[in-house]
Parts: C-alpha cells; sequence; structure tokens
C-alpha cells in the first residue's frame, strides 16, 4: 500500500494563479482532511471530508475549495493564489472504527510558495 | 472550543539524557489526546494515543506519555533520547463526535546533540 499520496509535492505560484492539489489514499478510508502547517503555528485544519461528496470548513478554509468526488481522492484548489497561502500543506486520511481508531494517517506534504 | 499548548518551543539536549515534552489542553468535554512526530520534511508519524483507560501509554521508539485529567496535561518522555529523535512533536487533541478532527499545538522542536 502506497498509503497516502499528494501530488505534486512542491510547487511555485504568482499571486494570483489557481492550483489544484491532488491527495490520495489506498487505504479506503472515509475520512480525508487538509492541513496547513505553518512557522509557529503548528497544523491548522483547512477544510474536511466524512465521505465520497461531502465536505465541511475546518479553522481555515478562506480562499481555499475542496472536492470529493471519489472515495480515494481529496483535491484542495486555491482560485486565486495570495502570498499568504505560502505553506506546506498536508493532507490526511482516517478509517472510524477500524483498529485504529482515530488515528489519521498523513502524506508527505506540498510545499507551496506563492510570489 | 478545545486547544492545545506547547509551552516549549525548543529542547534541546544530549544524547543519552532523558527529556520530557510538555503539553497542556483545554476542553469542555472528554478528549483524544496525541502525540505526533515530524522529521524534516516529511509528514507527520503517530507516536502514541490516549483513548480511555490507563493514563500511561507507551508508544514508538520508546517513547510514553501521562494522561493527568486534573492538570489537564499530556506530557511526553523518554528516558534516553538518541541522535535519530531529533524531529519536531506535536500534542493533539480530538473531542468525540467532531469527525476526529485535530486541534494541534503549535509544535516542540526536539535537538539532540552529542
Amino acid at each position: 500500500n502506497a498509503g497516502v499520496t499528494q501530488t505534486p509535492k512542491f510547487r511555485v505560484l504568482k499571486t494570483g494563479q489557481s492550483m489544484t492539489l491532488l491527495c490520495a489514499q489506498d487505504m479506503n478510508h472515509e475520512y480525508m482532511y487538509w492541513y496547513r502547517q505553518d512557522p509557529g503555528m503548528g497544523l491548522r485544519l483547512i477544510h474536511y471530508s466524512v465521505g465520497e461528496g461531502t465536505t465541511a470548513k475546518g479553522e481555515v478554509p478562506d480562499g481555499y475549495n475542496v472536492s470529493r468526488l471519489k472515495k480515494q481522492n481529496f483535491l484542495l484548489g486555491l482560485e486565486s493564489a495570495a502570498p499568504s497561502q505560502t505553506s506546506v500543506y498536508f493532507c490526511a486520511s482516517l478509517s472510524p472504527g477500524q483498529g485504529s481508531y482515530n488515528e489519521q494517517f498523513f502524506g508527505p506534504g506540498t510545499r507551496l510558495t506563492v510570489l | 472550543a478545545q486547544s492545545v499548548t506547547q509551552l516549549d518551543s525548543q529542547v534541546p539536549v544530549f544524547e543519552e539524557a532523558p527529556v520530557e515534552l510538555r503539553c497542556n489542553y483545554s476542553s469542555s468535554v472528554s478528549v483524544y489526546l496525541f502525540w505526533y512526530v515530524q522529521y524534516p520534511n516529511q509528514g507527520l508519524q503517530l507516536l502514541l494515543k490516549y483513548l480511555s483507560g490507563s493514563t500511561l501509554v507507551k508508544g514508538i521508539n520508546g517513547f510514553e506519555a501521562e494522561f493527568n485529567k486534573s492538570q489537564t496535561s499530556f506530557h511526553l518522555r523518554k528516558p534516553s533520547v538518541h541522535l535519530s529523535d531529533t524531529a519536531e512533536y506535536f500534542c493533539a487533541v480530538s473531542e468525540p463526535g467532531t469527525a476526529s478532527k485535530l486541534t494541534f499545538g503549535t509544535g516542540t522542536r526536539l535537538q539532540v546533540t552529542l
């Protein structure tokens, strides 16, 4: 199993450009999450999904949109990138009630720089 | 709303010395508690978790943590650290019934030197 994978690993954008980050998991997990990590601030939840076709806002959702069209994929979109969105983005997935209860499995991260 | 405080942003320690990384949380309900480790340029890996039961929890790589409800703490300990333990450590909390969302502390950088 590959676990949780993220595409791309690195990206540089100019202000105003758009892009989509892809998260894929092969563990048949129901829940998926997008976090951003900034120095001195830990990880903060952007959006999450508890199942295919459902999404919900987290702590810092402004400027981002998400979609969960397939159970194994969770997409994070930036419609008009801003320098404040320079960050490392992590995706995670979880399957409630299956052995590793409440354990989120994390991807390797995407480092995004917005100039 | 829940929150997590990691007061120490950096903890320097010599190899083979003991270490304690502090974590305090606040919540109006019972919580689940976690410690994650992040090695340079990698994702997060679960070290240990407390869901219920025994307040002393043992994790991977020789780490353990003790849940103290009265002090709302979940401090991480290791009796003897190695150079390879150099990493960022995050404490996190989750409340039951909230889609297992995690609230993270700001992290503690453990720097192990000779």
